[in-house]
């Protein structure tokens, strides 16, 4: 079975852009959630999305913005691209909302390399 | 404010020795923990996770952690380090609801690297 994956691979953008990454779930799992790890830190939450509705949300400004589709596929935008937005870009899966259920796992893909110029 | 902590940047040992990788959280409630590796342009495998129960936990790849409440503790451990270990590690607590949603928060992670 394929695991979590997400497009683009890289993406190298300018100040001032916006920016769209995609990530399609395991399939079955209906929850995705989103992290950005800066070069040299462990990941930050981000979003969480269950059943098509927005679960919970980082601290993150309103610039970065996301949706589930009904394949439960997600898209994570971001708009006024900042230097500091460069980061790895990690889609998660799970198959239920959390890990209180220990047979659903978090699943994270290889993620999205995005550089800001 | 919830944190996890991993003391330790960089960890070099070699091949066959003996590790540790330590964690230590702050966390209000029950913590639900994991740990998860990160090679070099890959995402986050889990390798295993503490929600209740026994204290020790084992995990995949031979790794185990101990949750230690009184010191606010989840180590990792391996008994003999394999060079195909080398990679990232990263502690996570869970602070979504009480494990409802899923919300992890992550240390800065560990740099593991095995010397031949």
């Amino acid at each position: 079975d394929a695991g979590v994956t997400q497009s683009p691979t890289h993406l190298i953008k300018t100040r001032g852009q916006h920016v769209t990454l995609r990530c399609s779930p395991i399939s079955g799992h209906k929850s995705v959630s989103w992290y950005q790890q800066v070069l040299g830190q462990g990941p930050q939450f981000i979003f969480q999305y269950y059943e098509k509705e927005e679960r919970g949300r980082g601290n993150f400004p309103d610039r970065f913005s996301a949706r589930q589709f009904p394949n439960y596929s997600s898209e994570l935008n971001v708009n006024a691209l900042l230097l500091g937005d460069s980061a790895l870009y990690l889609c998660a899966s799970s198959l239920y909302r959390g890990s209180l259920l220990s047979n659903s796992p978090l699943h994270f893909g290889n993620g999205t390399r995005l550089t800001v110029t | 404010a919830q944190s996890v902590t991993q003391p330790d940047i960089h960890i070099t040992v070699s091949e066959g020795a003996s590790l540790e990788l330590r964690c230590n959280y702050s966390y209000g409630a029950t913590p639900y923990l994991f740990w998860y590796v990160q090679s070099p342009g890959q995402g986050l495998q889990l390798l295993l996770k503490y929600f209740s129960g026994d204290t020790l936990v084992q995990g995949i790849k031979g790794f185990e952690a101990e949750f230690k409440r009184s010191q606010s503790s989840f180590n990792l451990r391996k008994p003999s380090v394999h060079w195909s270990d080398a990679a990232e590690y990263f502690c996570a607590v869970d602070r979504g609801s009480g494990g409802s949603n899923y919300k992890l928060t992550f240390g800065k992670g560990t740099l593991l690297t095995v010397n031949p």
